[in-house]
């Protein structure tokens, strides 16, 4: 169980294009889902919450114009990074909250380059 | 201040010998929650155990066991009988608060595992 997908696994595109990212859980509900970005050899930093129903709970520094999180239903977050840039290039990886201890599962992440 | 350090950048082990992934965390909050994921080459986090901080023995998942020293605010990662497949980048991870606390996780720096054959 707690297995979390993530579409696409890969993408590459051209620097002003808007990308957009999928996280599902597939075999629990999930209000709660988070969004990172790491950069090689070095840990993950949250980018954002997103809440079911809710607005996204940005991280400081994060711009939320540029990042647009929606949380439309319990199984599914998605992450545009709009007007893409070369900077933007990076592993983005999402998770969801499950169970009594709030354990979270991680989807196996985006690779997005710009070009 | 950190929150979580790990301060072993990378670690090398011999096959089938066990390795302790070294992690010390800082806070005030009585309630919180461990946990440590495995981060191969390709990407992905995979959770591999947890420990509350009330929970009164030492987590186990088969070969990963947890020493959850308290007192020292040290929750060190034990893998015993070491195989290849387990070479990879592991993460210690803090959540303040046990339940319903919103579940964000404050990260290690990490730790990078090669196994020897």
């Amino acid at each position: 169980g707690a297995v979390v997908s993530q579409h696409p696994s890969r993408v590459i595109c051209k620097s002003g294009t808007s990308v957009k990212i999928e996280c599902r859980s597939l075999d629990f509900q999930a209000t709660t889902m988070f969004w990172y970005r790491q950069f090689p050899k070095q840990s993950l930093m949250l980018m954002a919450t997103s809440n079911e129903g809710s607005k996204a709970t940005y991280e400081q520094g994060v711009e939320k114009d540029k990042f647009l999180i929606n949380h439309a239903s319990l199984t599914l977050s998605t992450l545009t990074v709009t007007s893409a840039h070369p900077e933007d290039s990076s592993f983005y990886i999402c998770s969801a909250l499950e169970g009594a201890w709030e354990t979270q599962y991680f989807g196996p992440g985006t690779r997005l380059l710009v070009l | 201040a950190q929150k979580i350090t790990q301060t072993q950048p990378g670690m090398f082990v011999q096959e089938k010998e066990a390795v302790t992934l070294d992690c010390t965390y800082d806070t005030s909050d009585p309630s919180y929650g461990l946990f440590w994921y495995k981060q191969p080459s390709s990407g992905e986090m995979i959770f591999l155990i947890y420990q509350g901080s009330y929970d009164q023995q030492n987590a186990t998942e088969g070969r990963y066991s947890l020493n959850f020293q308290k007192a020292r605010k040290s929750a060190n990662l034990v893998i015993s009988a070491s195989q290849l497949g387990d070479s990879a980048m592991y993460f210690c991870a803090m959540r303040e608060g046990l339940h319903n606390q919103g579940g964000k996780l404050i990260f290690g720096q990490g730790t990078e595992l090669s196994v020897k054959p």
